[in-house]
């Protein structure tokens, strides 16, 4: 069974770079699917960050490409994202997910989630 | 704002069927047949219901089903069951992104 976790800071002020983790097990992070952050804001919206492909490419949500950088390390079969000059409108549960497709056709399994808090 | 619009909440009676409507444009719902369909129940993530429009992935039951007409798509919960209150969201591929929509509570009466 696929199983994804994320691990990062839950308290961020603005102006700061979030940095999240996502680690893989049950299935390897180099076969065939992309990988994709998603998050969730407090009046319950979903949005699409970003996605990742084990080789690197990367796909980005056009109104946040400025700010976002996924990368992937393959040996930990984790994969990573980079939000920069984070302010409030940053605060979200933010998902790690498994995708079939680069902008996501769909999404079949999801981490438990990590709620990010952006104040001064 | 989201992309794609769905109804705040529908509700019904146990046993009774419930539609959710997604709306997009040509775009997004209309140009490809790539939507999908998320279940989340509170403090918990998203779950995926439905896929390629009609598609359940494995474990799914056969009351979740899906259609798109146009620019519209929908999930209907045949024979509604008190564990089916949660929010659902629909998704569409969109070409280069992926869009949402603002989900629907569904209530079971």
């Amino acid at each position: 069974q696929v199983q994804l976790r994320e691990s990062g800071p839950g308290l961020m002020k603005p102006s700061e770079t979030l940095s999240l983790t996502c680690s893989v097990s049950g299935f390897p992070i180099n076969s065939g699917y992309y990988w994709a952050w998603i998050r969730q804001s407090p009046g319950g919206g979903l949005q699409w960050i970003a996605s990742l492909y084990y080789t690197g490419f990367t796909t980005y949500q056009p109104s946040l490409k400025s700010r976002v950088t996924m990368s992937v390390d393959t040996s930990k079969d984790q994969f990573s994202l980079k939000l920069a000059s984070v302010t409030a409108a940053d605060t979200a549960v933010y998902y790690c997910a498994r995708a079939v497709g680069s902008a996501p056709k769909y999404l079949d399994f999801w981490g438990q989630g990590i709620p990010v808090t952006v104040s001064s | 704002q989201s992309a794609l619009t769905q109804p705040r909440s529908v509700s019904g009676s146990p046993g009774q069927s419930v539609t959710i409507s997604c709306t997009g444009t040509a775009s997004d719902v209309g140009g490809y047949d790539f939507v999908s369909w998320y279940q989340q129940h509170p403090g918990n993530a998203p779950k995926l219901l439905l896929y390629d429009v009609i598609k359940r992935p494995s474990g799914i039951p056969d009351r979740f089903s899906g259609s798109k007409s146009g620019n519209t798509a929908s999930l209907t919960i045949s024979g509604l069951q008190a564990e089916d209150a949660a929010d659902y969201f629909c998704s569409s591929y969109a070409g280069h992104f992926s869009v949402f929509g603002g989900g629907t509570k569904v209530t079971v009466l």
